[in-house]
């Protein structure tokens, strides 16, 4: 799978669009990009994922560039609840995903 | 429809003893996944079961193992249970190339 960068840590506003950036150069093919976030030691929750167009959900939009190297999630009106750590993971659909260190984003009123 | 159970939530052992952690899946799912989330490694990959199967490990000592029921149901146990294996014990169920279903984690304390 796939190497992912994320930057360790984003505030955002209460509101306002929460736009958390991924790295992953490296993708193949048939590698697809997902979305999970965990708030304070629960199990990861899925938020989103796609191959190569853009998607979209009652969560979160997912826009994937069009060489695939990179991709942003967006949740739309983030609230306190959105609070988490956010994790891009490249995985070709087998049971193993390689979580890195995320993106903690901080939503402040 | 119910989500993946885990059981137990938390566990406290003794180092040397061993421990076996239950996971439930959703129900029609056949694939299950087990990962260790500590502070100073994160979350880790330990093994996926589809079927019975083994089709995916990761990095662990052999201490690590597990299984998986005719029901789909997993258990993953550690022998000889050191101080460092204190985590969060998760576990995702998946239909085959879809996305993963987390449970709650069990907190395993090693003293």
């Amino acid at each position: 799978d796939a190497k992912t960068t994320q930057p360790p840590s984003m505030d955002c506003a209460e509101g306002r669009a929460a736009n958390l950036p991924c790295n992953h150069s490296t993708i193949s093919g048939n590698e697809y990009v997902y979305w999970y976030r965990q708030i304070h030691s629960q199990g990861p929750q899925y938020i989103i994922h796609g191959l190569k167009n853009n998607e979209t959900n009652e969560m979160a939009s997912l826009i994937i560039t069009e060489d695939r190297k990179s991709s942003t999630l967006i949740l739309p009106h983030a609230t306190l609840r959105d609070t988490a750590v956010y994790y891009c993971i490249a995985t070709s659909n087998t049971g193993k995903l390689i979580f890195g260190q995320g993106t903690t984003l901080q939503v402040k009123p | 429809k119910a989500g993946v159970t885990q059981t137990p939530r938390y566990l406290i052992k003794t180092r040397g003893q061993q421990v076996t952690l239950s996971c439930s899946p959703i129900s029609g799912h056949r694939s299950v996944s087990w990962y260790q989330q500590t502070p100073g490694q994160g979350l880790q990959f330990l093994f996926e079961y589809f079927s019975e199967t083994q089709r995916n490990k990761g990095n662990f000592p052999g201490r690590f193992s597990g299984r998986q029921f005719s029901n789909s149901r997993s258990e993953m146990n550690v022998s000889t249970l050191e101080l460092g294996d204190s985590a969060l014990y998760l576990c995702a169920s998946k239909v085959d190339n879809t996305e993963a279903f987390f449970g709650q984690g069990t907190r395993l304390t090693v003293v």
